[in-house]
């Protein structure tokens, strides 16, 4: 009954490669949102979507896809894959910000990506 | 745009008290969150405060919030070794965004 879940845990890959994160939310929430974390632990959003819909897009390059087929869904997709990619991604989830109440997010356990 | 700070390293005696400092700049941030990162795990909220509280209690943590001066701070009473974490420090309007996040270290 995890609240948040995110495949693979781990995922190793060479430079050039395509490969997706899965994630999916039970908890009925209307926002996702996925985020990096690179080796000095810092946490940056990549995306948030909204009922299916991109809300926030950070400044990241085109190689990284986010999709989602429906509200309890986000994955993101990532082609040409490289050595920079390497991080921790979490996916996360909220009640939409517009509902009242404290929307504390809930994040998956990460996936670590190495591309060597 | 917004931006939160925290200092990335903090030792602390076990038994002591610890407090970890936040600065942010969003000044409609709503909600303002400590979130604890234990080796290896996702991130755990461990607390928020709303933007009109100064203060909120939950048993030996303590969060202060001084809106005007923008800075939030996280205090941790009889601090344990269990609480060897890094602790992010993070704030929201329209998104969250995380502080880089505290190491905590815990000296015997």
């Amino acid at each position: 009954d995890t609240a948040v879940s995110q495949t693979p845990k781990y995922l190793v890959t060479q430079m050039g490669n395509d490969k997706s994160i899965k994630c999916e939310q039970n908890l009925g929430h209307d926002t996702m949102y996925w985020y990096k974390q690179d080796s000095k632990k810092f946490l940056k959003i990549m995306f948030s979507y909204n009922n299916k819909e991109l809300i926030i897009n950070e400044t990241v390059p085109n190689r990284f896809s986010p999709k989602s087929p429906d509200k309890a869904h986000l994955n993101l997709h990532i082609n040409s894959l490289e050595l920079g990619d390497s991080a921790v991604y979490f996916c996360a989830s909220s009640q939409d910000e517009r509902a009242a109440g404290n929307t504390e997010a809930f994040f998956g356990q990460g996936t670590r990506l190495t591309v060597v | 745009g917004e931006d939160v700070e925290q200092s990335l390293f903090l030792s602390v005696r076990e038994g002591d008290s610890s407090v970890i400092n936040c600065t942010y700049t969003d000044s409609s941030s709503t909600y303002l969150y400590w979130y604890k990162q234990e080796p290896g795990a996702g991130l755990q909220l461990l607390t928020y405060i709303f933007s009109n509280m100064d203060m909120k209690q939950d048993q030996r943590l303590t969060v202060l919030l001084n809106k005007k001066d923008k800075h939030l701070s996280l205090r941790i009473a009889d601090t344990q070794t269990g609480d060897s974490a890094i602790y992010f420090c993070a704030e929201k309007d329209d998104k969250i965004i995380f502080g880089k996040g505290t190491r905590l270290h815990i000296l015997p």
